[in-house]
């Protein structure tokens, strides 16, 4: 119940295409389902963030749709960029989950590679 | 406004010896988070702090793993013996730690080779 499984696990996309990464979890307890962008060498860093009170959440090029009753959640990168290329990570977390904040359960991740 | 430091960016022991990772949280950040990343895999969390107090270390392998945050600000990670699958990147993060807002800052990592 503490998994959240994330595909594919590598994915690559010529310029200008779109990127789909799908992620799906179990536990109905998660409130808040993040992604992260992570580069060679950094940190992960947020990307973008949803609350399951909506189904769609839009920023920029980033867009995250996400189906309650499924129990699945997927990042969409329009007009995808060479910078682009990082690997991604969706997670899920929820207040009071593991402690009074909340920590985060991570997917596996999925190596994006955008060709010029 | 400064990101959460870490220290060492890289580190290479033998097997059973002992080693220590720092990490300076971003400032007024209450909640500090220790995280093991095994190459190709997500993320795991082995300690959460709220201040100087311990939240949930319940995936921290306790017989060899050890951390404190003394003075609710830095911390330290600390394995003693290291183990071979102890090989990893070791992230910091932390957050602001009020409810609601709950986005995590990571650092750039302690990239552990266990030989």
């Amino acid at each position: 119940q503490q998994q959240v499984k994330q595909s594919p696990q590598s994915l690559i996309v010529q310029k200008g295409g779109i990127s789909i990464i799908n992620c799906a979890y179990e536990n109905t307890a998660f409130d808040y389902f993040p992604w992260y962008q992570q580069f060679p060498g950094k940190g992960p860093a947020l990307l973008i963030a949803i609350r399951p009170d909506v189904s769609e959440k839009k920023e920029g090029r980033f867009t995250i749709s996400f189906n309650k009753s499924a129990k699945q959640f997927s990042l969409h990168i329009m007009d995808s960029q060479p910078g682009d290329s990082a690997t991604y990570f969706c997670a899920a977390g929820a207040e009071g989950y593991g402690g009074s904040q909340g920590n985060l359960i991570f997917g596996k991740g999925t190596k994006l590679s955008v060709k010029p | 406004e400064a990101g959460v430091a870490q220290s060492p960016r890289y580190k290479i022991i033998e097997k059973r010896q002992s080693v220590a990772f720092w990490c300076n949280p971003i400032s007024g950040h209450a909640t500090l988070y220790w995280y093991q990343q095994i190459l190709g895999q997500g993320p795991k969390l082995l300690i959460q702090f709220q201040n100087n107090g311990v939240v949930d270390d319940s995936q921290l392998p306790k017989d060899r793993f050890s951390a404190e945050r003394l003075k609710g600000v830095d911390s330290t990670l600390k394995i003693q013996p290291a183990k071979l699958e102890d090989s990893a990147v070791y992230l910091c993060a932390s957050s602001l730690g009020l409810a609601g807002k709950n986005i995590q800052y990571f650092g750039a990592g302690t990239r552990l080779s266990v030989l």
